[in-house]
């Protein structure tokens, strides 16, 4: 069984440039989540994808778009990078339905000059 | 509102015990513990439902007091492999579970020889 993974695992861009992450979600998963953690805080939700529709919002701004493709994987893009937006971006998929567990992706750190 | 944890931070030697609090000023569906070790993705380890059911790790147990609206994560004989920082993630009760977590202030467990 092939777990979560992201890519790539390290990006550097600055300020004003735009960013695409990529998740591929773990097999027979059909949902996934976007995560933003900060250094030293607990994973923030930025939004979910299932079955190719946006799931649900957290408190980021437009600028933070996405998308999942048939096959369940997934692109975070952001745009107009601030230096606020560095941190550790986390991918999870999980199973449809209630109360699955999520399988995180190493993640992708985000450095904003 | 981020669910509070307590305390921020545990030292261990191997073999004792430790609890984890997980205190949220809204009403909860259910509570998610996770464990991540430092550069590494978070694990899964438990879900805990309204009406007491759990889903997750056969060693490390946990309570939810619904009506108090708190979780504890209760580790025993802890080993090394248990050092890390134990996030919780509620779910407030809106309509049924999403998996879309909003994720405690973390705490650091060290366990030492």
């Amino acid at each position: 069984e092939t777990g979560v993974t992201q890519s790539p695992t390290h990006l550097i861009k600055t300020r004003g440039q735009q960013v695409t992450l990529r998740c591929s979600s773990q097999s027979g998963h059909n949902t996934v989540s976007w995560y933003q953690q900060a250094l030293g805080q607990g994973p923030q939700f930025i939004f979910q994808y299932y079955r190719e529709e946006e799931n649900g919002r957290g408190n980021f701004p437009p600028r933070f778009s996405g998308l999942q493709f048939p096959n369940y994987s997934s692109e975070l893009n952001v745009n107009a990078l601030e230096l606020d937006d560095s941190a550790l971006y986390l991918c999870a998929s999980s199973r449809g339905g209630t109360n699955q567990p999520q399988h995180f992706g190493d993640g992708t750190r985000l450095s904003i000059l | 509102q981020q669910p509070v944890q307590s305390p921020q931070a545990v030292i261990l030697r191997e073999g004792e015990d430790a609890v984890i609090n997980c205190s949220s000023s809204k009403a909860l569906y259910s509570v998610h513990w996770y464990r991540q070790k430092h550069g590494e993705a978070p694990v899964f380890l438990m879900i805990l439902l309204k009406g007491g059911e759990q889903k997750g790790h056969e060693k490390i147990s946990a309570s939810f007091n619904e009506k108090k609206q708190q979780s504890s994560l209760y580790l025993t004989a802890s080993q090394l492999s248990y050092s890390g920082t134990y996030f919780c993630g509620t779910e407030p009760p809106s309509g049924g579970a999403t998996n879309k977590l909003i994720f405690g202030t973390g705490t650091l467990l060290a366990v030492q020889p």
